[in-house]
This record gives C-alpha cells, sequence and structure tokens, in this order.
C-alpha cells in the first residue's frame, strides 16, 4: 500500500536558521505529493505540492522538489520565521486509491527569535 | 466566504451518546472526506464521497455513518460513542481529476467523550 515517512519530530530552530523536514514515499506509479501545514487550534492548510517527477512546489519561501529516483520530497526554507511555527504535514494521493491523503506522521516546527 | 465549514468546532459529550457533526463545502466539489485527528496529531482517512457515493469506507466501526444529502454536504453521525473516539475530525473536499486533486480541509471538530 500507499506510505510516507517523515523525520520525526519535534523540530527547534532560530529565527533566520535553514529548515529541511525529510520526507519519503512508498507508492506505486506516479502519485501527487504535498506538504499541508497546520498552525495552532487550526485546520490543514495547504501549502505547496507537485503532481510530477522533478516538479518544484513553492509557497512562502518553503520549497520542495519531486525526487522518483529517491521517492522523496523533502520540504526546505531558507530563513525561518517565529510564525512558521506549525505541525507540517507530507502527504500522497492517487486517484486510483480514491484520491485519499496518506499522510506522514507531522513534523513539529518551533522557531525561537 | 469559507471554503469548507464544519460544525461544531467542539463537542463535549458522555460516553454513549449519540452525535453528529457537519460539514459544508462551497467550492463547488465533487468529492468530500472525513478524517480523524489522534492525539499524536496522525490523520487517517475515514470516509469518501463523490457526488453522494460512498467511494471510500476505512476500517471504522459501523457506530460511524456518514451521510451525503447533496454533494455540497457530508455529514458524520456517531452512534454509542466510547472514550476511543475522541480525537479532532477534518473534513475536507476536492475536485477529483487529473492534476486537480487538492484537498481544502475544514477547520475541525474536537470531539471529547467523558
Amino acid at each position: 500500500g500507499n506510505s510516507v515517512t517523515q523525520m520525526e519530530g519535534p523540530v527547534t530552530l532560530s529565527e533566520e536558521a535553514f529548515l529541511t523536514i525529510n520526507c519519503t514515499y512508498t507508492a506505486t506509479g506516479y502519485p501527487s505529493l504535498f506538504w499541508y501545514v497546520q498552525y495552532p487550534g487550526e485546520g490543514l492548510q495547504l501549502l505547496l505540492k507537485a503532481t510530477k517527477a522533478d516538479d518544484k512546489g513553492s509557497n512562502k519561501g518553503f520549497e520542495a522538489t519531486y525526487r522518483k529516483e529517491t521517492t522523496s520530497f523533502h520540504l526546505e526554507k531558507g530563513s525561518v520565521q517565529v510564525s512558521d511555527s506549525a505541525v507540517y504535514f507530507c502527504a500522497l494521493s492517487k486517484e486510483t486509491s480514491g484520491s485519499r491523503l496518506t499522510f506522514g506522521e507531522g513534523t513539529q516546527l518551533t522557531v525561537n527569535p | 466566504d469559507t471554503a469548507v465549514s464544519q460544525t461544531p468546532k467542539y463537542l463535549v459529550t458522555q460516553m454513549g451518546n449519540d452525535k453528529s457533526i457537519k460539514c459544508e463545502q462551497n467550492l463547488g466539489h465533487d468529492t468530500m472526506y472525513w478524517y480523524k485527528q489522534d492525539s499524536k496529531k496522525f490523520l487517517k482517512i475515514m470516509f469518501s464521497y463523490n457526488n453522494k457515493e460512498l467511494i471510500i469506507n476505512e476500517t471504522v466501526p459501523n457506530r460511524f455513518s456518514p451521510k451525503s444529502p447533496d454533494k455540497a454536504h457530508l455529514n458524520l453521525h456517531i452512534n454509542s460513542l466510547e472514550l476511543g473516539d475522541s480525537a479532532v475530525y477534518f473534513c475536507a473536499s476536492s475536485q477529483v481529476g487529473f492534476g486537480t486533486d487538492t484537498q481544502y480541509f475544514g477547520p475541525g471538530t474536537r470531539l471529547t467523550v467523558l
């Protein structure tokens, strides 16, 4: 079956530090890949997505590249802010699975001033 | 102009009670979902409806019954609530099709069973 594995958290960084959250997946064919963010007490918001190999998704300074050869979709940001503190979820979907989202475990990010 | 809305936001109830959570989307999407987020933040699909037809039904106890009166609404009814049902329940919607399968989530309903 499909699965997503994220690096374990929590992750604590100082403001302006570089962020990487690793995500790898297992799926047949070509799933779509997503990063969702959950701010405290809120629902999930789509951060970025990529639908085919070598696509790069980007939003709000965050980037992730769909790497078919390593089955990865690592999230990066060059300079984090306190307002980036949240839980980040990597996910995949496939139409052949009813387009359900299969999520990773989530990574709690805390950015200190 | 909320895209996906859920009511109530918080629900506190006793074991054995029956409760419902409502979800509405105004995005014109044809597919809606229910996800459960446990205390460790792990998210798992429960159900999915496409144009009022059930297409995903994960291994969820039959105490949980989704109902879709039209494609803009997907409600979740839970009978005989148990302590283990305490979680945050998220509704989501999407327009299924090649390259357009982004799901949009509601704010969640935090259910606490005492």
